[in-house]
């Protein structure tokens, strides 16, 4: 069975420092990949996604994300992170021609200190 | 830019009672899903619907639970007999097609079963 593990439950950072949050997944075939954020009191918004080509990709506000195959891994960074990115981070896979059931990770809390 | 639509925002409920939460999906979309996340855990697919019937359940997705598109615009999630465990934060989502495609996902609603 697919399944999603995040590293971090809740990531604590002041501005200006360097973000990277951890996503692994386990499935033998092909995947595509998904960041989605929750900002309070918002709904799950698409940061970037993963499904073919380079596997370096950049969302929005600054994000990207960087998939590697051989370590089963899909980690979200940003270089200088902001108030405004305070925020719950979901990871999530979808099995390639699957359907489009998402299984997501546990989800890390980003508190970013002004 | 359209968005996923649900209500009610937050139902309490008496264990037992059936409920039924609404979703109007973005209006060009074909796919439907709802997820589910049990405070402090993940967020679960529970079903998704295409072409008028079910393309894909969970195991979580029984025989309590049922989808319905009753007209061209609303997408609903029936709850025949709530239990206690079924508290929980219900997601609608919806896509143009699967798979590497970005689901929008509603606001939410938040069910309480007492």
């Amino acid at each position: 069975a697919q399944s999603v593990s995040q590293h971090n439950h809740h990531v604590i950072l002041s501005e200006a420092a360097s973000l990277e949050l951890g996503c692994n997944y386990s499935y033998g075939g092909t995947v595509n990949l998904f960041w989605y954020v929750q900002y309070p009191g918002q709904h799950l918004q698409l940061l970037l996604k993963y499904f073919s080509g380079d596997p370096l990709v950049k969302g929005i506000k600054g994000f990207e994300a960087e998939f590697i195959k051989s370590k089963f891994s899909f980690n979200l960074r940003k270089p200088s992170v902001q108030w405004s990115d305070t925020a719950e981070y979901f990871c999530a896979v979808n099995a390639y021609n699957q359907g489009g059931k998402l299984i997501f990770g546990q989800g890390t809390e980003l508190s970013v200190k002004p | 830019e359209p968005e996923v639509t649900q209500t009610p925002s937050h139902q309490v409920t008496q264990m037992g009672q059936e409920v039924i939460l609404r979703c109007v999906p973005i209006s060009n979309h074909l796919y439907f899903y709802w997820y589910r996340q049990i405070l402090g855990q993940k967020v679960e697919f529970l079903v998704s619907f295409y072409n008028n019937e079910i393309s894909e359940k969970s195991e979580i997705f029984d025989d309590q639970f049922s989808v319905e598109r009753p007209d061209g615009s609303n997408f609903t999630l029936k709850i025949r007999s709530t239990k206690l465990e079924d508290s929980a934060m219900y997601f609608c989502a919806s896509s143009i097609r699967t798979g590497d495609y970005e689901q929008y996902f509603g606001p939410g609603t938040r069910l309480t079963v007492t």
